[in-house]
């Protein structure tokens, strides 16, 4: 069965620190990888995704920036972080090729900019 | 532009009584629905989804949807709620009308309350 490992936990970083979350997918291969956030209390945003090995697309413009150095790899880094960051960050993955897949979802980094 | 809502953020219901928690999307084609919940400090989990074929849809946890094309909707329901369903609820939404990749729309959730 497939399973998705995201880490770590939590996570409480000073201003201008860097970050790496990473998130790995085993049991299936060529997966679609995507970074969501949550801020306090809103909905779900697209960070980025990717659809394969280096390949990554950007949703929105910020301080944050996303890699897959391996099928099952997703990593989301930044330089210098900003409290702005702070959030709960979400790894998922979906089947590929055609068609409506369904999301699978880590288990989530609650990340505290200080 | 495909758009899913959910106009409830917060809901409160009696512990036992019935749950009904809305979503409408909008679309050109025929969608494919999802609802997940996420509980506190976690990720989010599957509950049910709609692909194609009975309009009713079972879910784990006792959930269950239905999908309503005449009114664009995929209304979540419980006959009985438990303390433990206190969570936050999404809709997402996808269709197969195009080629290639494509990503699921996701709801802004709604959050349930549980009273005892």
């Amino acid at each position: 069965s497939q399973t998705i490992h995201q880490w770590p936990a939590t996570l409480v970083q000073p201003v201008g620190s860097p970050l790496s979350l990473e998130c790995t997918v085993e049991g299936t291969s060529n997966p679609n990888l995507y970074w969501y956030r949550q801020a306090a209390g809103r909905g779900l945003q697209l960070l980025f995704y990717s659809v394969g090995i280096g390949q990554i697309s950007s949703e929105v413009p910020q301080n944050l920036s996303a890699s897959r150095p391996q099928d099952r790899q997703f990593i989301l880094s930044s330089k210098k972080l900003l409290l702005s960051d702070s959030g709960f960050y979400l790894c998922a993955w979906s089947r590929s090729g055609q068609g409506v897949h369904g999301y699978t979802f880590g288990s989530g980094t609650r990340l505290t900019v200080v | 532009a495909q758009s899913v809502t959910q106009p409830d953020i917060h809901i409160t219901v009696s512990e036992g009584a019935s749950l009904e928690l809305r979503c409408n999307y909008s679309y050109g084609a025929t969608p494919y629905l999802f609802w997940y919940v996420q509980s506190p400090g976690q990720g989010l989990q599957l509950l049910l989804k709609y692909f194609s074929g009975d309009t009713l849809v079972q879910g784990i946890k006792g959930f269950e949807a239905e999908f309503k094309r005449s009114q664009s909707s995929f209304n979540l329901r419980k006959p009985s709620v438990h303390w433990s369903d206190a969570a936050e609820y999404f809709c997402a939404v996808g269709s197969d009308a195009y080629t290639g990749f494509q990503k699921l729309v996701f709801g802004t959730g709604t959050r349930l309350l549980v009273s005892p």
